[in-house]
């Protein structure tokens, strides 16, 4: 099993909609979680992170962590256009400091 | 300028010839990664160092060598290049938690 999967893609939504993507871990133990943004031909770029189960609110971008389920989503409100690139979910194990990514999902928003 | 640099940005060669990548960065963070990302295989790491001469090997090794003397600095070589080392090299740096990634080379070997 790999240690961390997303969802895969690609996802497509209209401009202005919800898009949402998922991310399950494997060591139950992880503490730290990141959602790294990649467009075409850029290097990954952070957009979130997130430590505590819950919701973690950035403008548009909603980060949630339910530990016990080993669940991490992202939820990008009002999707535009720009919002179009590969969404990396990133893991650190417990005493670890290197990331554990998922392969990404491409997301592609329709004008 | 502050952050973390990577050159070349772009690269030719040709196999057999060794190739340093070059990787620095200026908020003096403990940590710097390499990795190396290709369609199907996503972002997998080569080498990583959490300390001047202190280096470890990450998910795919083998052709690579590295070297921190210098905190800001983390050059990647490839001692005999392949075809199969054909892709793009990011470089990164981290405090403890969040990584920041270089802008990339794309390597090409012919």
């Amino acid at each position: 099993q790999k240690e961390v999967e997303q969802n895969s893609g690609p996802l497509s939504v209209p401009e202005g909609a919800i898009a949402s993507l998922n991310c399950t871990y494997s060591d139950r133990g992880s503490q730290s979680f990141f959602w790294y943004r990649q467009y075409s031909g850029k290097s990954p770029e952070l957009i979130m992170f997130i430590y505590s189960n819950g919701d973690k609110e950035d403008g548009r971008f909603t980060a949630q962590l339910n530990k016990a389920s080993q669940y991490v989503s992202l939820l990008i409100r009002d999707s535009q256009p720009s919002d179009s690139a590969t969404y990396l979910c990133a893991v650190i194990p417990p005493d670890d400091y290197k990331l554990s990514f998922g392969a990404g999902t491409t997301v592609t928003v329709r004008a | 300028d502050a952050g973390i640099t990577q050159s070349p940005r772009y690269k030719i060669t040709e196999t057999g010839r060794q190739v340093t990548l070059m990787c620095h960065q200026t908020w003096s963070h403990s940590y710097m990664f390499w990795y190396r990302q290709d369609l199907g295989h996503g972002l997998r790491l080569i080498y990583y160092s959490a300390a001047a001469d202190i280096t470890d090997k990450g998910e795919v090794p083998d052709g690579y060598v590295v070297s921190r003397s210098k905190t800001e600095n983390f050059p990647l070589t490839l001692e005999s290049a392949t075809r199969s080392q054909t892709s793009v090299y990011f470089c990164a740096s981290t405090d403890r938690d969040t990584q920041y990634f270089g802008p990339g080379t794309r390597l090409t070997v012919l």
